[in-house]
């Protein structure tokens, strides 16, 4: 079936730093990738998404890039801040209309920026 | 346009006792999804409505019962609450094809 691997968390960084999650799937059919992003005590917001192989998804500084000869959908920034601390999720779609847009998640990654 | 609440936000039960989870959504969203997330385990999946009438089981069904009860409301039932049941619970949507918005959560402890 369908599988998501995150990068071991957590990750801890200094405000202005580069940051990169990995995220590596594997997946039978041609999904859609995601980013999810926790704030604690919140649920998941959508960061950015990819629909198919060398699309860019990008939000706040965040990107991501769908690569299908590496089956992965890495993260990045080029500077966090502090607001930034939150749980990030890689999440893979396998839509279809019997099934709606089900979700296969990482682990899930613990971001902690400090100032 | 509120997205999707979830009632209640907190609940404790003893083993055995059962209760519902409420989720409602206000986007004309076809698809609905219960999850249970766990510490270093991600977001599972529980159960899923594609559309209006019909459920399916997800990753881990077993001691959850799901109602869609229209097409803004879908709940989740314990019916014997057990303590590996602890956890917090989120509901999503979405139309078929795109990205699902999330609920809140409910933190369930089970004693």
């Amino acid at each position: 079936g369908d599988s998501v691997t995150q990068m071991e968390g957590p990750v801890t960084l200094s405000e202005e730093a580069f940051l990169t999650i990995n995220c590596t799937y594997t997946a039978t059919g041609y999904p859609s990738l995601f980013w999810y992003v926790q704030y604690p005590g919140e649920g998941l917001q959508l960061l950015l998404k990819a629909t198919k192989a060398d699309d860019k998804g990008s939000n706040k500084g965040f990107e991501a890039t769908y690569r299908k000869e590496t089956t992965s959908f890495h993260l990045e920034k080029g500077s966090v801040q502090v607001s930034d601390s939150a749980v990030y999720f890689c999440a893979l779609s396998d839509a279809a209309e019997t099934s709606g847009s089900r979700l296969t998640f990482g682990e899930g990654t613990q971001l902690t920026v400090n100032p | 346009n509120a997205g999707v609440t979830q009632t209640p936000k907190f609940q404790v039960l003893k083993t055995g006792q059962s209760m519902t989870l409420q989720c409602a959504q206000d986007m004309n969203h076809n698809s609905m999804y219960w999850y249970r997330q766990d510490p270093g385990m991600g977001l599972r999946l529980i159960y899923y409505s594609a559309s209006e009438g019909t459920t399916d089981k997800g990753e881990v069904p077993n001691g959850y019962n799901v109602s869609r009860l229209n097409k803004r409301e879908f709940s989740l039932r314990l019916e014997s609450a057990a303590p590996s049941q602890t956890s917090v619970y989120f509901c999503a949507s979405s139309h078929v094809w795109l990205e699902q918005y999330f609920g809140p959560g409910t933190r369930l402890t089970v004693t």
